[in-house]
């Protein structure tokens, strides 16, 4: 079957950094996205990862292995407004999303 | 821009009642879809359209129809409104549906609850 699995919760400190992990299982892959959801708003889309290895959007980066079904977001100089849950999605052969639960992020001062 | 405009916001429905949560987007994206968010899991798709006058079933259908008269326009409707149906809706819209790099962009969420 098809299946995503990130950590349900996680707290990191202000200014320092924190990696949220998700491995997946799919049929066929189409590429893993990376959104972020502030309590009560809509997700908004942060990264989008098909090949393997790194990609940096300033603060924010994602990384992607294929051959291990992994990724995983890092987020740099934690901010207070980064807390939010983050939302793992891997696209299946048929270009269907298959969504994680969400990490929810809590940052403290 | 407005982007996706979703209404209404919240809702509040007795058991057996039905109503229609309506989606417009105006860039001109050709996929559109719902999905149903509930506490501890992922988005779980109800409906999708690929484009006007097309629309398929995604993972759970059940008790929701939907409609794709415009490129614009994808109502979700509930037939028989149940408790189970509680939940945060969500439309989402892309350019298409049929590229791996296509971003989603959501509404703002609809809060349904059934009595």
């Amino acid at each position: 079957g098809q299946n995503i699995d990130q950590p349900t919760e996680m707290t990191a400190t202000e200014g320092a950094i924190v990696q949220i992990n998700c491995t997946y299982q799919t049929s066929g892959f189409n590429g893993l996205f990376w959104y972020q959801q502030h309590a009560g708003e809509a997700p908004t889309f942060l990264s989008y990862n098909v090949l393997d290895g790194l990609e940096e959007k300033g603060r924010f980066s994602s990384f992607l292995s294929r051959s291990k079904g992994y990724s995983y977001l890092l987020l740099k100089e934690l901010q207070m407004k980064d807390s939010a849950s983050y939302l793992c999605a891997a696209m299946d052969s048929n270009y269907q999303l298959i969504w994680g639960a969400g990490t929810k992020l809590i940052i403290k001062p | 821009n407005a982007g996706v405009t979703q209404t209404p916001k919240f809702q509040v429905l007795k058991t057996g009642q039905s109503m229609t949560l309506q989606c417009a987007q105006d860039m001109n994206h050709e996929y559109m879809s719902w999905y149903r968010q509930d506490p501890g899991m992922g988005l779980r798709l109800i409906h999708y359209s690929v484009g006007a006058g097309i629309t398929d079933q995604g993972e759970v259908p059940n008790g929701y129809n939907v409609s794709r008269s415009t490129t614009e326009d994808f109502p979700l409707r509930l037939l028989s409104a149940a408790p189970s149906q509680t939940s945060v809706y969500f439309c989402a819209s892309s350019p298409t549906g049929d590229s791996g790099a296509n971003v989603l962009t959501f509404g703002a969420g609809s809060r349904l609850t059934v009595l």
